[in-house]
């Protein structure tokens, strides 16, 4: 069956430390893969894509990765800060369907000053 | 530009009840979605529509209507409300694909309860 999963427990960690978020897929074809952060009570703002041929790709103090081998991508905030305390979800382009993306469940980050 | 608007913000309906969610957005999009999430879970799609006059079902269609009758709004429509309609629904745009970023829009959401 067609899967996508993210961590499933929330992650809490010290402010100034490096946070990781894993996204999983099984039995898709994506074409790109991207990531959104979402706060409570409001509509997810989308962050960063990354295509299936792009290894890495950064922005300010976030980096994603993307291996369609082990079909996992992989989002850093560098510098944790409280501010960037949210729920953040993982979506997939398909190259069968642009036109809908499947997005993960989310993983919500708590960063503790 | 005011971005995706919803309305309302939130609503209660009996069971059995009919009402329409609206969504409008301001930025020229020809894609529309709409999406519940459902608490702790992730989006789930369950109309798009990828001009005026062409809509598509997503993964979870049953129990819900939908028209595009011009570029700007795309309204939902819930017939015969039933408790697990109970969810947060956001109505989402975004450029045709093909562009660089499939970056999706989202909008404030609303919040429905059936009961």
């Amino acid at each position: 069956s067609q899967k996508i999963e993210q961590n499933s427990e929330a992650l809490n960690i010290q402010e100034g430390k490096t946070a990781t978020l894993t996204c999983n897929y099984t039995n898709y074809s994506p074409a790109y893969l991207q990531w959104y952060r979402q706060d409570p009570g409001r509509g997810p703002v989308f962050l960063l894509l990354i295509r299936e041929n792009e290894k890495e790709k950064r922005k300010e103090r976030l980096k994603v990765t993307f291996d369609t081998t082990l079909k996992q991508s992989l989002f850093h905030i560098t510098a944790s800060q409280p501010a960037d305390s949210a729920t953040y979800l993982c979506a997939l382009v398909l190259y069968s369907s642009a036109s809908k993306i499947i997005f993960g469940s989310g993983t919500r980050l708590s960063i503790r000053p | 530009n005011a971005g995706v608007t919803q309305t309302p913000k939130f609503r209660i309906l009996k069971i059995g009840q009919s009402m329409t969610l609206q969504c409008t957005q301001d930025m020229n999009h020809n894609y529309m979605y709409w999406y519940r999430q459902d608490p702790g879970m992730g989006l789930k799609l369950i109309y798009y529509s990828v001009g005026a006059g062409i809509t598509d079902k997503g993964e979870v269609p049953n129990g819900y209507n939908v028209s595009r009758s011009t570029t700007e709004d795309f309204p939902l429509r819930l017939e015969l409300a039933a408790p697990s309609q109970t969810s947060v629904y956001f109505c989402a745009s975004s450029y045709s694909p093909g562009g660089n970023s499939y970056e999706q829009y989202f909008g404030p959401g609303t919040r429905l309860t059936v009961t």
